[in-house]
């Protein structure tokens, strides 16, 4: 139980254009979805949590309109990367938690952007 | 503020040998711990928690913790390293409180090299 899964696990796109990653728990209803941000050899930098139905939570020096994030339903959250960048090149995960069980959070396979 | 700190950038052991890997956290009020793994490219794999109880924790693939509240540490430990044990470690804490929209701060991590 408490699989969280991420789509796509990479992709490649053009300087300019969007990407949107799925983040789903598929077993279990997650109250709370957090996204964060790795560069390589380094650790995970929390960019926002989001909670369903309401708006995300950025963390200090995160842009609110070049990471979208919508938290439709108590399985999904997407982060939309608008106008990607080189330098929005990074590694991508995505967790997941629930009420009770010490509201552990279980993490997703990551998504690895890279912008040309 | 939390924080967690990994002292060491790198460990390296022999295989069979017993391993250590450090970790020290501040955190407000009694505190929840958690150490993750990661493979290259992959997202972070789940090893054992601290939640309450027992201040010897034991997790997945022979590894266990030490919770010591006095020295604010909580060290990972296996007693004979495999190679496959290679990778990319890291110590989370958060409080024991704040509901699922908690956060977890995790150290920078440590890459564990276990030489055949």
């Amino acid at each position: 139980g408490a699989v969280v899964s991420q789509h796509p696990s990479w992709v490649i796109c053009k300087s300019g254009t969007s990407v949107k990653i799925e983040c789903r728990s598929l077993d279990f209803q997650a109250t709370t979805m957090f996204w964060y941000r790795q560069f390589p050899k380094q650790s995970l930098m929390l960019m926002a949590t989001s909670n369903e139905g309401s708006k995300a939570t950025y963390e200090q020096g995160v842009e609110k309109d070049k990471f979208l994030i919508n938290h439709a339903s108590l399985t999904l959250s997407t982060l939309t990367v608008t106008s990607a960048h080189p330098e929005d090149s990074s590694f991508y995960i995505c967790s997941a938690s629930r009420d009770g069980a010490y509201n552990e959070q279980f993490f997703g396979p990551g998504t690895r952007l890279t912008v040309l | 503020a939390q924080s967690v700190a990994q002292p060491e950038d790198q460990v390296n052991v022999a295989e069979g040998n017993p391993l250590t890997v450090k970790c020290t956290y501040s955190v407000s009020g009694n505190p929840y711990l958690f150490w993750y793994v990661q493979y290259p490219n992959r997202g972070l794999q789940f090893l054992l928690k601290y939640i309450t109880g027992d201040n010897l924790v034991k997790g997945s693939y022979g590894f266990e913790a030490e919770f010591n509240k006095s020295q604010t540490s909580f060290h990972l430990k296996k007693p004979s390293a495999l190679v496959s044990d290679s990778a990319l470690y890291f110590c989370a804490v958060r409080p024991n409180s704040g509901g699922s929209n908690y956060k977890l701060t995790f150290g920078k991590g440590t890459l564990l090299t276990v030489n055949p």
